[in-house]
């Protein structure tokens, strides 16, 4: 069975610095990649998904994240951090035999200091 | 347009007792799931919706918990005798058409605690 594993829990940066927030996942194939932010009182929403090709995937919101198989890894980033990108980040897989279920980290939340 | 919607927003019951939680996915999607998100957790799959028929319902934790799509749209998730540990954000979601991963698009969920 996949599993995604979301090593920070917590990460404080200053508005305008550089955001990485990491995931790494367990899956025999290729997966399906994504990753959601969830804010107060709202609902998940996506930020970008990876299916195949190119590694890099431009997303919403100015965010992108890299799929590097070797490393198991496909984690996200934003050159510059806006207050407003405060919220609770959620990686997830889902596996091509899976009924379109998705397995979700445990997230990381992001704290922005003006 | 509108998004998914779910009701209550909160739901507080006591031990033992029965509740309904209720999603309304956007209009023309066919495909409907039900995650669980514990405090700290990220969310956890229940059940998956394909029209009326539930396509895979391995999440679903044990025998109290059960779901319905009579219509083919609006969803109800049913936990029977409840137990202070069924206490979570239940999240719904619902997709354009099936046989594809179309992007799931979130309700704001409903936060359930069993005293």
């Amino acid at each position: 069975a996949q599993s995604v594993t979301q090593p920070d829990i917590h990460i404080t940066v200053s508005e305008g610095a550089s955001l990485e927030l990491r995931c790494n996942y367990s899956y025999g194939a290729t997966p399906y990649l994504f990753w959601y932010v969830q804010s107060p009182g709202q609902g998940l929403q996506l930020l970008l998904k990876y299916f195949s090709g190119d590694t890099l995937v431009q997303g919403i919101k100015g965010f992108e994240a890299e799929f590097k198989r070797s490393q198991s890894s496909f984690n996200l980033r934003k050159p510059s951090v806006h207050w407003s990108d405060a919220a609770e980040y959620f990686c997830a897989v889902g596996a091509r035999d899976s009924n379109y279920k998705l397995t979700f980290g445990k997230g990381t939340l992001l704290t922005v200091n003006p | 347009g509108a998004g998914v919607s779910q009701t209550p927003s909160n739901k507080v019951t006591e031990k033992g007792k029965y509740v309904e939680l209720r999603c309304d996915p956007i209009s023309g999607h066919t495909a409907l799931y039900w995650y669980r998100q514990s405090l700290g957790q990220g969310p956890e799959f229940l059940i998956y919706f394909q029209g009326t028929g539930a396509a895979d319902d391995s999440g679903l934790p044990n025998d109290r918990f059960f779901a319905v799509r009579p219509e083919g749209s609006v969803s109800t998730l049913k936990i029977q005798r409840t137990e202070r540990g069924d206490s979570a954000v239940y999240l719904c979601a619902s997709s354009y058409g099936g046989g594809s991963w179309n992007e799931q698009f979130f309700g704001p969920g409903t936060r359930l605690t069993v005293l």
